[in-house]
């Protein structure tokens, strides 16, 4: 099992609609992060979290710790929002950084 | 635009061959780090490199090596070169020695072994 799961793999949402990503984790961390990758393969850090709830924009991250899960919501979802989401846990036994597989948005007009 | 800068953006060779990434950091960023994508195993951290000196390792395996400059630019050295090296190889610098701060990723350099 992996340390690190996301779910969905893929989604595929109309323009508009409100998206939630769900990540979980099996090991203890002291932070969590959500990165963007473009399908150009460029990566953008998007949050990284240790509790509570942060907002940029459109996008809000929340997490809960004692549940070992955090969840990523795009509001108003636009086509420019189409990418892979990745959530990554800074945690382990050796305290590296871990990834998920990621979530495939795909957002149509 | 993130401000790190990788070179070369793609790169093809032989198995076997050795082949060197190169990364700049933004500017006043101290801290570099090395990760690895392929489709099979997802990104994974490889090396961690603070103001010249190693600071974290990760899933590196050693016919690859890691080093940062005086002038903070660090390069990962790829030696063996087997058919499964071949991914998107990510460079990503932040301010601090934390193992991921606010970091900031470069566009990646592919590299397809042959």
């Amino acid at each position: 099992k992996n340390e690190v799961e996301q779910s969905p793999q893929n989604l595929t949402a109309q323009e508009g609609e409100f998206i939630t990503i769900n990540c979980s984790y099996s090991v203890g961390i002291s932070a969590l992060h959500w990165l963007q990758q473009h399908p150009g393969g460029g990566i953008v850090s998007l949050f990284m979290l240790s509790s509570g709830k942060k907002k940029h924009g459109r996008l809000i991250a929340t997490i809960n710790i004692q549940e070992k899960h955090s969840s990523l919501h795009i509001t108003a979802s636009h086509p420019r929002d189409s990418a892979v989401y990745i959530c990554a846990v800074y945690g382990g036994s050796q305290g590296n950084l871990i990834f998920g597989k990621g979530t495939k948005l795909s957002v149509k007009p | 635009d993130s401000g790190v800068t990788q070179t070369p953006k793609h790169l093809i060779t032989a198995t076997g061959q050795r082949v060197t990434l190169r990364c700049s950091p933004r500017s006043g960023d101290l801290s570099v780090y090395w990760y690895q994508q392929s489709l099979d195993q997802g990104l994974q951290f490889l090396i961690q490199y603070y103001n010249g000196e190693e600071r974290a390792k990760g899933n590196i395996l050693e016919r690859f090596s890691a080093q940062q400059f005086p002038d903070l630019h660090s390069e990962l050295n790829l030696s063996s070169l087997e058919l499964g090296d071949s991914a998107l190889y990510f460079c990503a610098s932040s301010p601090g020695s934390g193992r991921f701060a606010e970091a900031f990723f470069g566009q990646g350099t592919r590299l397809t072994v042959v």
